[in-house]
């Protein structure tokens, strides 16, 4: 069994409230991501860390930000949410390097912004 | 870049029906390749995966076989289970980096 946790699992907060959703793993891995999941269930990369203080945007824009102070904590912000960023957010840490990349991947938030 | 085109469902199933889910990458190197199952509510789990040709991925009933040649990694199960509902993406990763398919939704009825 992966030891990434996510918190919240379920979240529902108002309109223009800041939230940080949780993300942390036990397994000493630098590589980190943050996927957003519609609801046609394709996953969008919108941030990665390849270990600390280091983060990028992935492929779909988001409004969202996230830090990389330590290993095993990876936290994403809004600062004020909106309906449109109601969502299922999947955090994901990387082992191995070569043809040993592999996912291990947190339980999932879902956050509907009203 | 790489890119992964899996089977688009939903694929609905009677219980023991035979399962085949199409995935075909493209990428400059050679990943491995991986599928990864998510049950309702769920992160995704790693069902089974490949790291190079003619490699084949098995558990819980479900194979895949990295076919360098076409390359496809088909997931394939005889006799499918209620159990088995869920969402399967197909992907590949190399040097950290991972691209997934856009996810297929199995139903299966008993």
């Amino acid at each position: 069994e992966a030891d990434i946790y996510q918190t919240p699992r379920y979240l529902v907060i108002g309109t223009g409230k800041k939230i940080t959703l949780e993300c942390s793993q036990t397994m000493g891995h630098d590589k980190m991501y943050w996927y957003q999941q519609d609801p046609g269930m394709e996953l969008h990369l919108i941030h990665y860390s390849y270990g600390v203080n280091s983060t990028e945007k992935g492929d779909l824009s988001s409004e969202s930000t996230v830090s990389r102070i330590r290993t095993e904590h990876f936290p994403l912000t809004l600062e004020s949410a909106r309906p449109s960023h109601t969502s299922q957010y999947l955090c994901a840490s990387i082992t191995g390097g070569g043809v040993g990349t592999e996912a291990f991947f947190g339980q999932g938030t879902r956050l509907t912004v009203v | 870049g790489d890119s992964v085109t899996q089977m688009e469902g939903p694929v609905t199933l009677s219980e023991e029906a035979f399962l085949t889910i199409n995935c075909t990458y493209t990428a400059t190197g050679y990943p491995s390749l991986f599928w990864y199952v998510q049950y309702p509510g769920e992160g995704l789990q790693l069902l089974l995966k490949a790291t190079k040709a003619d490699d084949k991925g098995s558990n819980k009933g479900f194979e895949a076989t990295y076919r360098k040649e076409t390359t496809s990694f088909h997931l394939e199960k005889g006799s499918v289970q209620v159990s088995d509902s869920a969402v399967y993406f197909c992907g590949g990763g190399s040097n950290y980096k991972l691209t997934f398919g856009k996810g297929t939704l199995l139903t299966v009825n008993p």
